[in-house]
């Protein structure tokens, strides 16, 4: 089974701060994503990589940046912390291919991040 | 820009009801749509998938049909069980400005399946 890892599922930071998130796959997956959730806004796209050092904004990448430097890791990093940043961050995968746009995203449980 | 709605946010019905879940989108040119479900403290896991070739498309309780002329697709769940609680996300893929293909994620469903 394909796993998703990310390095916390609660965490509390303060304003200000440079805050990174981490994810790890094991399945050698090309596409990496990351979103947040938030109630009544779905999820929405922030960044994603299809292939390591390639990174691509999404939908609403402001204030984020992002970092693969392995294949199995992307990073997502809040360069300082602001209070509308409190969200559920998502991180998923999928594998590459002729028929990548249409190949399953595998999802991790999920950090939830709150900034004071 | 580009984005897909979905209706509604919140659904209850009783064990052994059918559940609708409805979405619409705005790119004619999408031609991919996953449904995806959320279990409590659990990231999204793909349900079921249809593409623009086929109207519909049937797994077990779970089905999904879309109308490419109307740009809406649904879910249909019969004979729910309380482990369909959950929220579902249905999506669209969707061309950016820039051509990029990405996935647009709908505002979820709330399903609550009372025993």
């Amino acid at each position: 089974d394909v796993k998703v890892t990310q390095s916390s599922r609660y965490l509390v930071k303060r304003t200000g701060e440079k805050v990174f998130l981490e994810c790890v796959q094991d399945m050698d997956h090309e596409n990496m994503f990351w979103y947040r959730q938030d109630p009544g806004l779905g999820l929405r796209l922030i960044y994603f990589s299809y292939d390591v050092k390639m990174k691509e904004k999404g939908d609403i990448p402001e204030g984020y940046s992002v970092s693969r430097e392995k294949k199995e890791r992307f990073s997502l990093i809040l360069e300082s912390a602001s209070t509308n940043q409190t969200s559920m961050y998502l991180c998923a995968s999928s594998p590459s291919g002729q028929g990548a746009p249409y190949n399953e995203q595998f999802f991790g449980p999920g950090t939830r991040l709150t900034v004071l | 820009g580009e984005n897909v709605e979905q209706h509604p946010s919140t659904l209850s019905v009783q064990e052994g009801d059918s559940a609708v879940i409805k979405c619409t989108y705005s790119d004619s040119a999408s031609n991919y749509f996953p449904w995806y479900k959320q279990e409590l403290g659990k990231g999204p896991q793909l349900i079921i998938d249809i593409r623009s070739n086929v109207g519909e498309k049937k797994d077990q309780r779970i089905a999904v049909t879309l109308n490419k002329t109307a740009k809406h697709f649904s879910l249909h769940i019969t004979e729910t069980q309380p482990e369909d609680s959950a929220v579902y996300f249905c999506a669209a893929l969707l061309f950016g400005d820039t051509g990029r293909r990405a996935l647009t994620f709908g505002s979820g469903t709330r399903l609550q399946v009372q025993p």
